[in-house]
This record gives structure tokens, C-alpha cells and sequence, in this order.
């Protein structure tokens, strides 16, 4: 069965960049045709899509932080990456890693979630 | 500031039946599938609807999605304590992905 487990440094300083790693066990990341994506929700409010990459290799990201994201796969290894850059206070979020049917729009597994906090 | 707009909070009590909106426009759920997604206390959330109105296995038929022009709804019947949860809608919108306000269940 396939599962998605998140992982990362849990804490960032004002200013730097956030790297989170997604690795997908009990089956490919290549296979299914499927996307990946990456999903924030702050403490206390609601889910914020940060972005997808497609099977194709193409990415797509929330206008309001794409000037600040990365999103990338390693196939070799199975899983996907997030990078977020010059972060602030309001990038304080547990960051969830999703599968995505990126045809029909929906997140159809996901991650446990990791809790991220910018503070120096 | 999310483009889909849910209630704050529906309530009912064990086996009655509540209903969720989910309120966007035209370049959202007016053109695209809607789904929908339980989030339990504490845990990530999980695929509940999928394109419009199906279900993934093993989500129960007591939950059930619709929409018409550019307004969805879930449907829970036969509420029980363990669908106390916050519910969000999510669907395309022109070149990005965008979640509901969320709505906190309340089994009374």
C-alpha cells in the first residue's frame, strides 16, 4: 500500500529557505500517471495548495508564494522536494505532501504532515 | 484569503443528517469537478468525495456530494460522534488549486 511520509527540518530562521522531502514507499512515484503535491495548513486555520508537479515533469504553483517555490522529483529516489525561500513568521505551517490526480483535481493520499516553524 | 466560502460550523445530533455548501463562481466550481475532504482532530486530511459526487473505497454511502452551477454540497446522513471533523471543499480555479473556509462538524 501506498504511503507518503514527510520530512525535513522542523525549524527555520527568518530569511531562509525551507526544504522538505516527501518519500513514497510501497510502490513508484512514476507510476499511475499521477501528480504530487504539496499542501500547508497554518496552526489553527485552513489548507493552502503550495503546488503540484505533474507527471510530466511540469509544475504548477499557487500564485501567491510562486516567486518563493520549488517544487522537484528524484525519481531515483523515490520521492519529491519542496523548497520555499526568504521565509516569514506566516510560513509557520504543517506541510503535507499529497498524490494528486492532476486530470480530475483531487488529493487522493497523503502524508501524515510535518510541522514547520520560522523562528530565529 | 480562500475564493470558496463554507459555513463556520454545522451541528446535529447522533443519526440526523447535515448538509455543507460550498459557494464559489465561474472560474472555479462552475468549471471544474469539486471535492471534498474530512479533516479529523490532529490528523491529516482524507480524501472524501471525489468529481463532484463519488466516493474512494471505503468511504461509507452516508456521504454524499452535488453540485449545481457554482455551489457544491456534501451531505452526511446517519451522523455518528466519529464525523465530528472540519470538512473542506477544494477544486481547480483558473491556474491554481483553492480550498474552502472550512466547516467544523458538531454531533450534538
Amino acid at each position: 500500500q501506498l504511503q507518503l511520509q514527510e520530512s525535513g527540518s522542523g525549524l527555520v530562521k527568518p530569511s531562509q529557505t525551507l526544504s522538505l522531502t516527501c518519500a513514497v514507499s510501497g510502490g513508484s512515484i512514476s507510476s499511475g500517471g499521477y501528480s504530487w503535491s504539496w499542501i500547508r495548513q497554518p496552526p489553527g486555520k485552513g489548507l493552502e495548495w503550495i503546488g503540484y508537479i505533474y507527471h510530466s515533469g511540469s509544475t504548477y504553483y499557487n500564485p501567491s508564494l510562486k516567486s518563493r517555490v520549488t517544487i522537484s522529483v528524484d525519481r531515483s529516489k523515490n520521492q519529491f522536494s519542496l523548497k520555499l525561500s526568504s521565509v516569514t513568521a506566516a510560513d509557520t505551517a504543517v506541510y503535507y505532501c499529497a498524490r494528486t490526480d492532476g486530470d480530475y483535481w483531487y488529493f487522493d493520499l497523503w502524508g501524515r504532515g510535518t510541522l514547520v516553524t520560522v523562528s530565529s | 484569503q480562500s475564493v470558496l466560502t463554507q459555513p463556520p460550523s454545522v451541528s446535529a445530533a447522533p443519526g440526523q443528517k447535515v448538509t455543507i455548501s460550498c459557494s464559489g463562481s465561474s472560474s472555479n466550481i462552475g468549471n471544474n469537478y469539486v471535492s471534498w475532504y474530512q479533516q479529523l482532530p490532529g490528523t491529516a486530511p482524507k480524501l472524501l468525495i471525489y468529481e463532484n459526487n463519488k466516493r474512494p473505497s471505503g468511504i461509507p454511502d452516508r456521504f454524499s456530494g452535488s453540485k449545481s452551477g457554482t455551489s457544491a454540497t456534501l451531505g452526511i446522513t446517519g451522523l455518528q460522534t466519529g464525523d465530528e471533523a472540519d470538512y473542506y471543499c477544494g477544486t481547480w480555479d483558473s491556474s491554481f488549486y483553492v480550498f474552502g473556509t472550512g466547516t467544523k462538524v458538531t454531533v450534538l
